[in-house]
């Protein structure tokens, strides 16, 4: 998982830039793998996922990197948007079938315009 | 199509009362999640149902906290008594019994007990 501090780790970008939030795993089980967006007041909103057979995969603006040799997973945002602002969150699942997930701490991403 | 409905929104209450959350799941998702969020913990699961059956409740803090899931459209935590240390945001999510799918999150309570 993500840092277990008290704090979230943060990027701060510029408005048209490229984003690149990092998320390591420990589990060599975990097969299915899930970045959730969450703006302030609301719940965590499903972005994309990746199962454990695929190392890539596209979305409209935004693409998920699972690298299983170093249990490391991306999420690349193309031209950050102010609204991409918010706390991104990575979850995997480890081989069950009732569809539980554990999130990381999260990362904080401030676009700036 | 409606997501996972959760009420209410914000609760504020004094210590030693009584609280009641509720979560309407998405209609076809037989799999329900509780969820506890903090600044200190971030994002804990705190119990999870199948088919209105609780499957895991090691996540629950202690034996204030209960959860019940008497249909597949329905299912509330209680807190009794309530303590100042339970404020928190409370989420609930769901998902479909097969591999490989995103749970679904509602917008939460906000919990302020006093």
């Amino acid at each position: 998982g993500e840092s277990v501090g008290l704090h979230l780790p943060t990027l701060s970008v510029q408005e048209g830039d490229n984003s690149i939030i990092n998320c390591a795993y420990s589990n060599s089980a975990s097969d299915y793998f899930i970045w959730y967006k969450q703006e302030s007041g609301k719940g965590p909103q499903f972005i994309i996922d990746i199962r454990s057979n695929m190392d890539k995969r596209q979305g409209q603006r935004v693409t998920v990197l699972l690298n299983k040799t170093v249990k490391h997973l991306s999420l690349q945002i193309a031209a950050t948007q102010p609204g991409d602002s918010a706390v991104y969150f990575c979850a995997e699942n480890i081989g069950s079938t009732l569809g539980r997930l554990y999130f990381g701490r999260g990362t904080q991403l401030t676009v700036w315009p | 199509d409606a997501g996972v409905i959760q009420s209410p929104r914000h609760e504020v209450t004094e210590m030693g009362q009584e609280v009641t959350l509720r979560c309407k799941p998405i209609s076809g998702h037989n799999s329900l999640f509780w969820y506890r969020q903090t600044m200190m913990r971030g994002l804990e699961l705190l119990i999870y149902f199948n088919n209105n059956v609780p499957i895991d409740d090691s996540g629950m803090p202690e034996d204030r906290f209960s959860a019940k899931m008497p249909n597949a459209s329905f299912s509330t935590l209680k807190i009794q008594p309530s303590e100042p240390r339970d404020s928190a945001v409370y989420f609930c999510a769901s998902t479909k019994e097969t591999t490989n799918q995103p749970q679904h999150f509602g917008d939460g309570t906000r919990l302020s007990i006093l």
